[in-house]
């Protein structure tokens, strides 16, 4: 069975810490790897990964991913308040063609001033 | 804001209530998706539509039914729900239909509750 697995689930940290989020994934026909933040609402899109070993960067954000080792990771500088936030990593399966996420369960991080 | 809406965005009904989701996307997306977000667990996607045609789906119960008129509306049809349906209902739509390669946009879910 395809499963998606996220580490740690909760994490608190003070403002200015680095953090690193973790995913791995079991999935058989592995098609890509987005990297969501969900706070009281809608998640909002951070990174989709296709390719092992190239890091995307936004800001204080970056995530790369390991297709070798199967696991990706989210890492946070200088982390914010406003990083507070449940982090969601989805795995996009490809043999349906449907477009179909395998969602782990989040890492609820909590950043405090 | 990303494009996609939902209404409403709580919702209280009993057992033996008939209700309707609404989903609308204003991205010029073709494909239309219902997911399930119950506390301490993952995501579980319910629906798929592509180009109107409903692609996935995933085991869901028949006290669930989608609907898609049209590429820009979604629908998700309650009846004779029970307490452990009580969830977020979050729809999301992508560009493409061709799996996985396209981000998906949610919308801000439906908090329901059934008594």
């Amino acid at each position: 069975e395809d499963k998606v697995v996220q580490s740690p689930l909760s994490l608190v940290v003070h403002e200015g810490d680095t953090v690193t989020l973790n995913c791995s994934y079991e999935v058989t026909n592995f098609r890509s790897l987005l990297w969501y933040k969900q706070e009281k609402k809608a998640p909002t899109f951070l990174f989709m990964l296709t390719s092992s070993g190239i890091e995307k960067k936004s800001g204080r954000l970056s995530s790369i991913l390991d297709k070798k080792e199967l696991f990706s990771i989210l890492n946070i500088t200088a982390t914010q308040t406003g990083d507070s936030a449940v982090y969601l990593c989805a795995v996009g399966e490809g043999s349906s063609n449907t477009g179909k996420l395998i969602f782990g369960q989040g890492t609820t991080l909590q950043v405090k001033p | 804001e990303t494009g996609v809406t939902q209404t409403p965005r709580h919702l209280v009904m009993g057992m033996t209530n008939k209700k309707s989701l609404k989903c609308e996307q204003h991205l010029g997306h073709n494909a239309m998706y219902w997911y399930k977000q119950s506390a301490k667990k993952p995501l579980e996607l319910m629906f798929v539509y592509s180009l109107e045609e409903r692609v996935e789906n995933n085991s869901v119960p028949s006290r669930f039914s989608p609907e898609c008129p049209n590429s820009s509306h979604l629908f998700l049809h309650l009846h004779t729900l029970q307490p452990e349906d009580s969830a977020l209902y979050l729809c999301a739509s992508s560009q493409g239909r061709r799996g996985s390669l396209y981000e998906q946009f949610f919308g801000p879910g439906t908090r329901l509750t059934v008594l």
